[in-house]
């Protein structure tokens, strides 16, 4: 069964700093990596994905892709106080064609002015 | 952008009743989810939906448990009987393919059961 850990479990920084969040997969053979943004109340909202190896640059985020360390991680740059809310890490299996995520426990980030 | 509504946000219901979740999906979507979130826990997968069958459930997802989506109406999913352990927070979402596309979430129904 598929495993989704992140870290940190939360983070506090200042209006302006770089925010690096962290994610670990368990198979391999996956799989696409969605980042999603979930604020208090609210569904989760999709930001970003990466299939392949490297990485994508979409905004002020970034995302980086290492399928031999299976890890991920996303970047957020010049950070804002309404970037604060649990970022969610999530991995599909694109091969079974059922859409079906996996989650990981989610990062708080809080960013302060 | 796309909006995924669910009725109701919050339910109060006795364990032992039936219960109906409902999910109006983003219209031209093919397939549907449920997932539910305890509080203070990672979202976890139940069901997804399409053309008109159940492809993959989890084992939170018991017998006392269904879903359909009757004529492209509400996506629903009904408890039955529920139990104290069914309090949380479930999330319809849907999208258009199932194939590493994003998926698309409502607000979440709150369900309480006493």
């Amino acid at each position: 069964q598929e495993k989704v850990q992140q870290s940190p479990e939360s983070l506090i920084v200042p209006e302006g700093a770089m925010v690096s969040l962290n994610c670990s997969f368990s198979d391999s053979a996956s799989q696409s990596i969605w980042w999603y943004q979930q604020h208090p109340g609210k569904g989760p909202k999709a930001l970003i994905s990466i299939f392949s190896n490297g990485n994508k640059k979409e905004g002020r985020l970034t995302v980086y892709l290492n399928r031999a360390s299976l890890h991920v991680s996303l970047h957020i740059k010049d950070s804002q106080p309404s970037d604060s809310a649990v970022y969610l890490c999530a991995v599909i299996n694109t091969g079974a064609n059922t859409g079906k995520l996996t989650f990981g426990h989610g990062t708080i980030l809080r960013v302060h002015p | 952008g796309p909006k995924v509504l669910q009725i109701p946000s919050h339910q109060i219901i006795d364990m032992g009743q039936m219960v109906t979740l409902n999910c109006d999906p983003v219209s031209n979507h093919l397939y549907f989810y449920w997932y539910k979130q305890i509080l203070g826990q990672q979202m976890e997968f139940l069901v997804n939906f399409y053309n008109g069958k159940v492809m993959e459930k989890s084992k939170l997802f018991k017998d006392q448990f269904s879903v359909e989506r009757p004529d492209g109406s509400y996506f629903t999913l009904k408890i039955q009987p529920t139990a104290l352990e069914d309090s949380a927070v479930y999330f319809c979402a849907s999208s258009l393919e199932g194939q590493g596309e994003r998926l698309f979430f409502g607000h979440g129904t709150k369900l309480s059961v006493l």
